[in-house]
């Protein structure tokens, strides 16, 4: 199994529709979510990030958060075509030193909005 | 204030040559991470600092592979006796703060060196 899990699309979504991103984690003690949105050709920038249950609003977008089924998702409304990019769910996982302070990311979902 | 900056930008070079590639994190920033990106994949963990302290080295692939960072300040990820499946995108990042959950665990970004063996 691998450690960050997400369905690599593409996933394609009608203008204005809700995109629904999922991500699966191995580790029970990870406690830092991200997720990160990465262009074509660009690296990867920070969307949001969500450390306890339930669900965090940041304009369009929301990340959810269960842990106890290791399952973390990102919700963007009123998909536009400029989102169309590849998602990447990136967690805190145990490290060398015995802290969570290794963060190890998915592999990605690509995401098209058309028009 | 200055992102994360990396150079060079593109780097080609011969099989079997060595090459460095260079980070300069974000100022204050405590922990760097290296990153590798092959075309159409997803980032690869590499090694990651956090002050002082010794590095997590146990996504090196192999021991072509090294970094090196000097207190707080820039990192140098080296590759020894380049091999054609070493081409990629090399990404590094820095964050403020390592410990557990808090907000300063977000990690930002280089625009990377992307780096062609041929």
């Amino acid at each position: 199994q691998k450690e960050v899990e997400q369905n690599s699309g593409p996933l394609s979504v009608p203008e204005g529709a809700i995109a629904s991103l999922n991500c699966t984690y191995s580790d029970r003690g990870s406690q830092s979510f991200f997720w990160y949105r990465q262009y074509s050709g660009k690296s990867p920038e920070l969307i949001m990030f969500i450390y306890s249950n339930g669900d965090k609003e940041d304009g369009r977008f929301t990340a959810q958060l269960n842990k106890a089924s290791q399952y973390v998702s990102l919700l963007i409304r009123d998909s536009q075509p400029s989102d169309s990019a590849t998602y990447l769910c990136a967690v805190n996982m145990l490290g060398f030193s015995g802290g969570y302070n290794k963060l190890i990311f998915g592999a990605g979902t690509r995401l098209a909005v058309h028009p | 204030g200055a992102g994360v900056s990396q150079s060079p930008s593109n780097k080609v070079t011969e099989k079997g040559k060595d090459v460095e590639l260079r980070c300069d994190p974000i100022s204050g920033h405590t922990a760097l991470y290296w990153y590798r990106q092959r075309l159409g994949q997803g980032l690869e963990f590499l090694i990651y600092f956090q002050g002082n302290s010794a590095p997590d080295k146990s996504g090196l692939p192999s021991d072509r592979f090294s970094a090196e960072r000097t207190g707080e300040s820039v990192s140098t990820l080296t590759i020894q006796r380049t091999q054609q499946e070493d081409s990629a995108v090399y990404l590094c990042a820095s964050s403020l703060v390592v410990e557990g959950a808090g907000e300063g665990d977000e990690q930002f970004f280089g625009p990377g060196t992307r780096l062609t063996v041929l």
